[in-house]
């Protein structure tokens, strides 16, 4: 019963590093979402992909890339990394018909130094 | 304005109050409704979801949508301190797959 499973866990960069922060999930659900949670803040969706090989910009999409690997796989790229991207990062999935709620995997805490 | 507001709390309640958290949504066409907790450090977790008008129940939780007044409510009743935690509100509106959560409510339940 993974569910929904990030790497890293932790991580600290310096300012100006590249990243790749890796989400897979094995509830064969069409729909991933990559969230940034900041204190005070909610949850700010970044980007999402409604199905395979598409994707498209949240809220918050400056300084960030995606790639949707394929339907199991959705990764969240930082080209240079500011400290202003500090934050939580939580990848979620869903499916994307019917009324089924999204599920969370247990994020990564960035660190930009 | 937000798509989906909540009150930030901090919500104090005494061990065994009934502790009740609401929230409304401004977009008429949100089909579903979900409360997720959230522990300090942890990631949301869904505890209920509501789809019609009235009440839900499950277990200690009861989960109130009154569509008409774009409102939802979880109600915590025998409230524990193990319930310490913040509580996000999110909506559904799953023509288009569009996810809208609130800030979260701060819950803390004292012994």
């Amino acid at each position: 019963n993974a569910g929904v499973t990030q790497t890293p866990k932790f991580q600290v960069l310096k300012t100006g590093q590249s990243m790749t922060l890796q989400c897979a999930q094995d509830m064969n659900h069409n729909s991933m979402y990559w969230y940034r949670q900041d204190p005070g803040m909610g949850l700010r969706l970044i980007y999402y992909s409604a199905s395979e090989g598409t994707t498209d910009k949240g809220e918050v999409p400056n300084g960030y890339n995606v790639s949707r690997l394929n339907k199991r796989e959705f990764s969240l790229r930082l080209e240079s990394a500011a400290p202003s991207q500090t934050s939580v990062y939580f990848c979620a999935s869903s499916t994307s018909t019917g009324d089924q709620p999204q599920h969370f995997g247990d994020g990564t805490r960035l660190s930009i130094l | 304005q937000k798509e989906v507001e909540q009150n930030s709390g901090p919500l104090s309640v005494p061990e065994g109050a009934i502790a009740s958290l609401n929230c409304t949504y401004s977009d008429r066409g949100s089909q579903s409704f979900f409360w997720y907790r959230q522990y300090s450090g942890k990631s949301p977790e869904l505890i209920m979801s509501i789809y019609s008008n009235g009440d839900k129940e499950d277990g200690r939780f009861t989960a109130q949508l009154n569509k008409a007044s774009q409102y939802v409510s979880l109600l915590i009743r025998d409230s524990q301190p193990s319930d310490s935690a913040t509580y996000l509100c999110a909506t559904l509106i799953y023509n288009f797959n569009k996810f809208y959560f609130g800030s979260g409510t701060k819950l803390n339940v004292k012994p």
